[in-house]
């Protein structure tokens, strides 16, 4: 399969900072990608959905200004989670949509978000 | 809206066993169903992906069956071994047929 790294794998921060993230596919090109996030003992959670050079589209309930996505190449997105609070704590996973059929996920291994 | 529902949450057994995780799903318009292992903070390894049209696949000691009439799917692992503790998820896509809607996943202990 497809590789996918995410980088930080963990990060702390304090509450109010900025935290970027990064997820790139070392292999393979995609359109599409997604980010999700898992809150302990859930399931993951689709939080929005970009296409290469287009806005991202959010889920219900997830802020498009705090958690700002940048598909800035068919390989390379970031997630930032600006003015981060406690809340926000919880494991991001990227994954990109590959283009054969079926239509498979690569996922990233995904980064540890705590905030203080 | 779509579903997906995993019993049981937990499971433990003793090396060897043979068990079975089941995965429902509310809406059985899917095109594809797919089972993950995920191992304590790590991110997701897909196991094996069903499309609509198939009834199982296997893959070494695994195999997963897709009953898409009844909305369900199992995942069978054979002669279970420490190894294979983790949570396994099971996931379809969503409407659109891109991203996909987890499972709360089935969390495997395996006691040597």
């Amino acid at each position: 399969g497809a590789v996918v790294s995410q980088h930080p794998s963990r990060v702390i921060c304090k509450s109010g900072t900025s935290v970027k993230i990064e997820c790139r596919s070392l292999d393979f090109q995609a359109t599409t990608m997604f980010w999700y996030r898992q809150f302990p003992k859930q399931s993951l959670m689709l939080m929005a959905t970009s296409n290469e050079g287009s806005k991202a589209t959010y889920e219900q309930g997830v802020e498009k200004d705090k958690f700002l996505i940048n598909h800035a190449s068919l390989t390379l997105s970031t997630l930032t989670v600006t003015s981060a609070h406690p809340e926000d704590s919880s494991f991001y996973i990227c994954s990109f949509l590959g283009r054969g059929d079926p239509n498979e996920q690569f996922f990233g291994p995904g980064t540890r978000l705590t905030v203080l | 809206k779509q579903e997906v529902t995993q019993i049981p949450a937990a499971l433990s057994v003793p090396e060897g066993e043979n068990l079975v995780l089941n995965c429902s799903f509310t809406d059985s318009a899917i095109y594809n169903l797919q089972w993950f292992r995920q191992d304590p903070g790590k991110g997701l390894t897909s196991l094996l992906l069903i499309q609509s049209s198939q009834r199982e696949q296997t893959s070494g000691r695994l195999n997963a069956s897709l009953d898409k009439s009844s909305g369900r799917s199992t995942l069978y692992i054979a002669a279970s071994q420490p190894g294979d503790s983790a949570t396994y998820l099971c996931a379809v896509p969503n409407q659109a047929g891109t991203a996909l809607i987890f499972g709360k996943g089935t969390t495997l202990s395996v006691s040597s």
